[in-house]
């Protein structure tokens, strides 16, 4: 399958601070990445859609001006947690959509895990 | 609302056995259907995908979709301990990038 990184994988931060995370498809161009995020035992919650070279498409419920999301480049997509708080403490998953025509396939990189104390 | 329905669990299996999770939709748009291990803090993990009517095998793994019945299922032969996980069914709509996860079938199998 087609591999997708994530970068931290673990992060603590003071809270009012900014955190930045970043998605790369490491063998493959994606158009279109995805954030997730996901509280303990809980499902995943998809918060928005990074298309490259546009601006993201946010879930209703998700302040676009706190979850900053870039989409520069055909294999990175960076998510910006701006002015942090304890209650952002999530673990955070991307994922990348592989267009493979009528069998296009999306990839969840390994996750990052936020603190924010 | 378009949903992915699955039953929670835990469903439990001895080794060896077959499981068995299944997982309905309601949107008749679907096209494509996706089965997802996520290991307790891990993040997803992609096991199999199917997008016409039948079975599809891979190794141990064979997911089954009835789209008449707006059903998809995993078969997992031989099952080993290592398989204890959450398994996610997702299901895309035609003309989406996005897909629609169910809650997710905790297994667990027993030595």
């Amino acid at each position: 399958g087609a591999v997708v990184s994530q970068h931290p994988s673990r992060v603590i931060c003071k809270s009012g601070t900014s955190v930045k995370i970043e998605c790369r498809s490491l063998d493959f161009q994606a158009t279109t990445m995805f954030w997730y995020r996901q509280f303990p035992k809980q499902s995943l919650m998809l918060m928005a859609t990074s298309n490259e070279g546009s601006k993201a498409t946010y879930e209703q419920g998700v302040e676009k001006d706190k979850f900053l999301i870039n989409h520069a480049s055909l294999t990175l997509s960076t998510l910006t947690v701006t002015s942090a708080h304890p209650e952002d403490s999530s673990f955070y998953i991307c994922s990348a959509r592989h267009d493979r025509g009528l069998q296009e396939t999306q990839y969840f990189g390994p996750g990052t895990r936020l603190l924010v104390l | 609302q378009k949903e992915v329905e699955q039953n929670s669990g835990p469903l439990s299996v001895p080794e060896g056995a077959i499981a068995s999770l299944n997982c309905t939709y309601s949107d008749r748009g679907s096209q494509s259907f996706f089965w997802y291990r996520q290991y307790s803090g891990k993040s997803p993990e992609l096991i199999m995908s199917i997008y016409s009517n039948g079975d599809k095998e891979d190794g141990r793994f064979t997911a089954q979709l009835n789209k008449a019945s707006q059903y998809v299922s995993l078969l997992i032969r031989d099952s080993q301990p290592s398989d204890s996980a959450t398994y996610l069914c997702a299901v895309k709509r035609a003309g989406s990038y996005q897909l629609t996860f169910g809650k997710g079938t905790k297994l667990s199998v027993i030595p």
